[in-house]
């Protein structure tokens, strides 16, 4: 099993709330992502990560910000909440520094609801 | 961006009978990625195919990567009610998953 955490599991909040999701993994990755899922849809690219200082912006970034202070640790962080971020949120990880091991592990998820 | 599309979005199948799901990129893909998302899960990887051409095996799966690198197919064999769930395809630089196919197996 793979070693990447993520919390809350689970977060109702109300609009115009600031709110950030934690995610960590401990497998030394030097990538992360992050992706946005509604149920049964396709995951969409939010941030990723190629290292520490490293971040990049995906399809969905608008609306999020993200930091990568430590290789274990990539927070996302709504500075606003909106019904429209009401979405299950996934975390990932890959890339053994100086492998071609490109495989992502992901986290068990975020499930968000904004009222 | 890179499109990373996939057929068919949905599939119902009877067990035992087999299901292919087909990916296909607007671009050449380095390499294709493929993850299974069992329902209220999230993605599990599957297998990573990098050459042209390239069939691998996975006890009833079978993986397929295109000579031109910019398709891929995977293939269950006889269905089991385990297989249920969505697959994704990610292409290239693993940034973009395809929109995936939905398996439902009908006991």
């Amino acid at each position: 099993e793979a070693d990447i955490y993520q919390t809350p599991r689970y977060l109702v909040i109300g609009t115009g709330k600031k709110i950030t999701l934690e995610c960590s993994q401990t497998m030394g990755h030097d990538k992360m992502y992050w992706y946005q899922q509604d149920p049964g849809m396709e995951l969409h690219l939010i941030h990723y990560s190629y290292g520490v200082n490293s971040t990049e912006k995906g399809d969905l970034s608008s609306e999020s910000t993200v930091s990568r202070i430590r290789t274990e640790h990539f927070p996302l962080t709504l500075e606003s909440a909106r019904p429209s971020h009401t979405s299950q949120y996934l975390c990932a990880s890959s890339g053994i520094p100086g492998t071609r091991y490109n495989e992502q592990f992901f986290g068990p998820g975020t499930r968000l609801t904004v009222l | 961006g890179q499109q990373v599309m996939q057929i068919p979005q949905y599939q119902h199948v009877q067990e035992g009978e087999d299901f292919t799901t087909y990916c296909n990129s607007s671009t050449t893909l380095s390499n294709i990625q493929w993850y299974k998302q069992r329902p209220g899960g999230h993605p599990v990887f599957l297998i990573q195919l990098v050459k042209s051409g390239e069939v691998k095996k996975q006890k009833r799966l079978t993986f397929q990567f295109g000579e031109a690198k910019k398709n891929s197919s995977l293939h269950i064999t006889a269905t089991q009610t385990t297989d249920v769930g969505t697959y994704f395809c990610a292409g290239g630089n693993q940034f973009y998953f395809g929109t995936g196919t939905s398996l439902t197996v009908i006991p």
